[in-house]
This record gives C-alpha cells, sequence and structure tokens, in this order.
C-alpha cells in the first residue's frame, strides 16, 4: 500500500520561500509510470493543481503559478520536493502530495497546512 | 486555466439517486476521457471515486458511476447514503499537460 506524507514548516514569511517534501512509502518513487503532483486547498476553497514531476525530470506546472514553482524529485530518498518562492497571504492553503496517473491521483498524503503570515 | 463548473450544493433522500455535473471546455473534459471524481469529507484528504471517466477504484462502492458527454461529465451515486455527505470534486487533464479541478460540489443526505 503506498503512502505519502508532506513534511514542512507549517509557517512561512511573507516574500519568503515555501518548501514541503513529500516521501514516499510502500513502493519505489522509481517504479510503474506515474506522475508526483503537488496540490492545494485554501481554507473552505476548492483545490488547486500546483504541478507534477516525473521520475525522468520532466514537468508541468499550473501556468498561474508557473513563474514562482518548482518541483524536483530524490529518487535515492524516495522522495520529491516543492518550492513556492515569493510567498504571499494568497499561498496559504493545505498542501497535498499525490501520486498519479495521466487520469487521476489516486494516492494522496494527508495533507499540511502552511500559513504565511509575519 | 479556469476551474470546471460544478453546481455548488447538490442534496437527496435516503435511497435517491443525484447526479453532479461537471463542464468544462474543448480543450479539457471534451477533449480527453481523463476526467476523476473525488469525495471528500470535512478535514481529510480527498479520496478518488471514479478515473478514466467512468472507471471505478478498487474499494469503490457501485453506487458511483461516472459518465461523459461533449464538454460535460457527471457523477451518479445511486442509493444514496448518510457516508455520501461530503464535497465531490471532479478534474481534467488538459491539452496544456496540466490538470484542472471543479469547483466543487457539497452533496447533503437530508
Amino acid at each position: 500500500q503506498v503512502q505519502l506524507q508532506e513534511s514542512g514548516p507549517g509557517l512561512v514569511k511573507p516574500s519568503q520561500t515555501l518548501s514541503l517534501t513529500c516521501t514516499v512509502s510502500g513502493g519505489s518513487i522509481s517504479s510503474g509510470s506515474y506522475y508526483w503532483s503537488w496540490i492545494r486547498q485554501p481554507a473552505g476553497k476548492g483545490l488547486e493543481w500546483i504541478g507534477r514531476i516525473y521520475t525522468s525530470g520532466s514537468t508541468n506546472y499550473n501556468p498561474s503559478l508557473k513563474s514562482r514553482v518548482t518541483i524536483s524529485v530524490d529518487t535515492s530518498k524516495n522522495q520529491f520536493s516543492l518550492k513556492l518562492s515569493s510567498v504571499t497571504a494568497a499561498d496559504t492553503a493545505v498542501y497535498y502530495c499525490a501520486r498519479g496517473t495521466q487520469g487521476a491521483f489516486d494516492y494522496w498524503g494527508q495533507g499540511t497546512l502552511v500559513t504565511v503570515s509575519s | 486555466q479556469s476551474a470546471l463548473t460544478q453546481p455548488a450544493s447538490v442534496s437527496g433522500s435516503p435511497g435517491q439517486s443525484i447526479t453532479i455535473s461537471c463542464t468544462g471546455t474543448s480543450s479539457d473534459v471534451g477533449g480527453y476521457n481523463y476526467v476523476s471524481w473525488y469525495q471528500q469529507h470535512p478535514g481529510k484528504a480527498p479520496k478518488l471515486m471514479i478515473y478514466d471517466v467512468s472507471k471505478r477504484p478498487s474499494g469503490v462502492s457501485n453506487r458511483f458511476s461516472g459518465s461523459k458527454s461533449g464538454n460535460t461529465a457527471s457523477l451518479t451515486i445511486s442509493g444514496l447514503q448518510a457516508e455520501d455527505e461530503a464535497d465531490y470534486y471532479c478534474s481534467s487533464y488538459t491539452s496544456s499537460s496540466t490538470y484542472v479541478f471543479g469547483t466543487g460540489t457539497k452533496v447533503t443526505v437530508l
């Protein structure tokens, strides 16, 4: 059973960079034809896809966030990471990592709340 | 990319059937058979209920079914149960190799 777990600071100051890591257990991040995504959800609002990475290193990003987002993978640690620069209060949200195929996100982490505040 | 359009809320009595629509464009819902549906209970992570328009993952009740016509996808819940009360989101792959989610629908069991 694949499990994903997000980790990182719960509080980030405005204009700084938000950094989160997703650790995958129960299977190798390199096995199978899977994409690894980040998705966020502001309190009381809907889901927003941030971006994804394939284990080859190829990435796709949400156009609205593309200039500020970097997703990377470390296959030796079975982890992938998110960096979001120049954050504002609008980036306050629960951030989820998820495993995906071309058509869906089948395994999700429990989510981690990141608050942007001074 | 704009969010897919879903009704804000849908309700039904136990045992009834309800349908949630998800409207996009020819660049997302209408262009690919990569529509998925997620159930989210308060404080919990979303759970995959339907993928590739109409396929059910192992373990998901057959009371959940999906379909698509043109630029609109639909999720039907038959035999509505109290545990089905949750938020539901659709998602679609897009022509830009990205994903877009729906606006979300709150399902209430009366």
